[in-house]
Order: C-alpha cells, then sequence, then structure tokens
C-alpha cells in the first residue's frame, strides 16, 4: 500500500493568515493527489484533484502543488469557514489511501 | 446534480454482517464511466476505503478487509451495497459511500453520502 503521511497534524491560525499543510508519499505517485476539507459531522468535500486542479466552486484562496511523493496545500487568506481537518488521497493504485488528517484550529 | 445517500441499520452485533444500500439520485448509476465507493471513519480517526466497484460487477477492495467485504451493484434500483462479515467494535464507524469520478487517468471521491453510523455492540 501507498502510504500518505500529513504534517503537521493540527495547526492553529488566524483570519487571514496563509497556511500550507504537507503530504507525503511513500513512493512516487506523480500528480495522483487529491485533497479534501472535512468539517464536523459532514462528510469530506473534495478541494484540489490531480495535486493543482481547483475543484469546481471551490474558493481560489484554496491552491496545491507537488508532484511525485511530495504535495502541498495552501489557503492563502485563511477564512473562518476554513477551519477544519484537511486530507490528502492518493488515486494512483489501490488501495486508495489518505493522509491522518491536518486540524487547523482558530488562534 | 447526482446525491448519494447511506441507509442500513445503525447497530449491529458482534459477530454479524453489516449490510448497507447506497442510493443514487438526480442521475443513473450506469451512466459514465463511474466507480462507485465505501469509506469508512471511526470516531475521531481518518479515513480509509473499503472498496468499489464499476456497473459491471468488476470490483477492487482494501487487502485489510478483503476477506470479509463484498460490494454489489443493482442497476435497476440505482443502488449499490456493501456487506461486511464478522464485525468486531473495530468496525464501528461513520459509513460514507462515494462516487469515484474521474478525468482521463485522473479519479476523486466526489460527491459522498451524509455518511451513516454504524455501531458493533451486543
Amino acid at each position: 500500500d501507498i502510504q500518505m503521511t500529513q504534517s503537521p497534524s493540527s495547526l492553529s491560525a488566524s483570519v487571514g493568515d496563509r497556511v500550507t499543510i504537507t503530504c507525503r508519499a511513500s513512493q512516487m505517485i506523480s500528480n495522483y493527489l487529491n485533497w479534501y476539507q472535512q468539517k464536523s459531522g459532514k462528510p469530506p468535500n473534495l478541494l484540489i484533484y490531480a495535486a493543482s486542479s481547483l475543484q469546481r466552486g471551490v474558493p481560489s484562496r484554496f491552491s496545491g502543488s507537488g508532484s511525485d511523493t511530495d504535495f502541498t496545500l495552501t489557503i492563502s487568506g485563511l477564512q473562518p469557514e476554513d477551519f477544519a481537518t484537511y486530507y490528502c488521497q492518493q488515486s494512483l493504485d489501490t488501495p486508495r489511501t489518505f493522509g491522518q488528517g491536518t486540524r487547523v484550529e482558530i488562534k | 446534480q447526482v446525491q448519494l445517500q447511506e441507509s442500513g441499520p445503525g447497530l449491529v452485533k458482534p459477530s454479524q454482517t453489516l449490510s448497507l444500500t447506497c442510493t443514487v439520485s438526480g442521475g443513473s448509476i450506469s451512466s459514465g464511466t463511474y466507480y462507485w465507493s465505501w469509506v469508512r471513519q471511526p470516531a475521531g480517526k481518518g479515513l480509509e476505503w473499503i472498496g468499489r466497484i464499476y456497473i459491471s460487477g468488476s470490483t477492487n477492495y482494501n487487502p485489510s478487509l478483503k476477506s470479509r467485504v463484498t460490494i454489489s451493484v443493482d442497476t435497476s434500483k440505482n443502488q449499490f451495497s456493501l456487506r461486511l462479515s464478522s464485525v468486531t467494535a473495530a468496525d464501528t464507524a461513520v459509513y460514507y459511500c462515494a462516487r469515484d469520478d474521474r478525468l482521463r487517468s485522473y479519479n476523486w471521491f466526489d460527491p459522498w453520502g451524509q455518511g451513516t453510523l454504524v455501531t458493533v455492540s451486543s
């Protein structure tokens, strides 16, 4: 299985901050990497697919970058509705695997 | 737009079989070239992919669960289903169904159902 490791596991930030979350794959996955946002009690919501493509309807303050083993999700100008948990997920191979999640909390 | 809704018992006894159904609305489960997946999430923990099915009936399962999992599809009812046998407390989780959307060789999960909590307890 391809292991996905996110860092940090949690972070505290203020509204307006630039936030960066990192995801590392245990083997090269090209750009087969997706990012999701999950709010408490809700299903995950797709933000980014293919490492850097913004899903329709997702605000442009969200961006993704990276390839092979190292990937980044950036939130440029954190908004109150962005406080949530974020997951990366590889789609190169089955079983599909997710990172352990990064919780973004209010400072 | 396509919406998914999970249904099934919220309580299952240890050693029994968990059975859930995902009903697809707003579109045909047979249209497009989609896989249909199940993902679960224990309380306070991360996401675990269980497996997926194509409308042809072709399946892929997570090796960690493969011996206990069966996913099936009923195109006449626009539904797909999950069966997980010999459950233990470790199978207590919120279970989500999701469409395995794709563009060229890229896949992602969207949309998702709202999720259903299944508790394994006697």
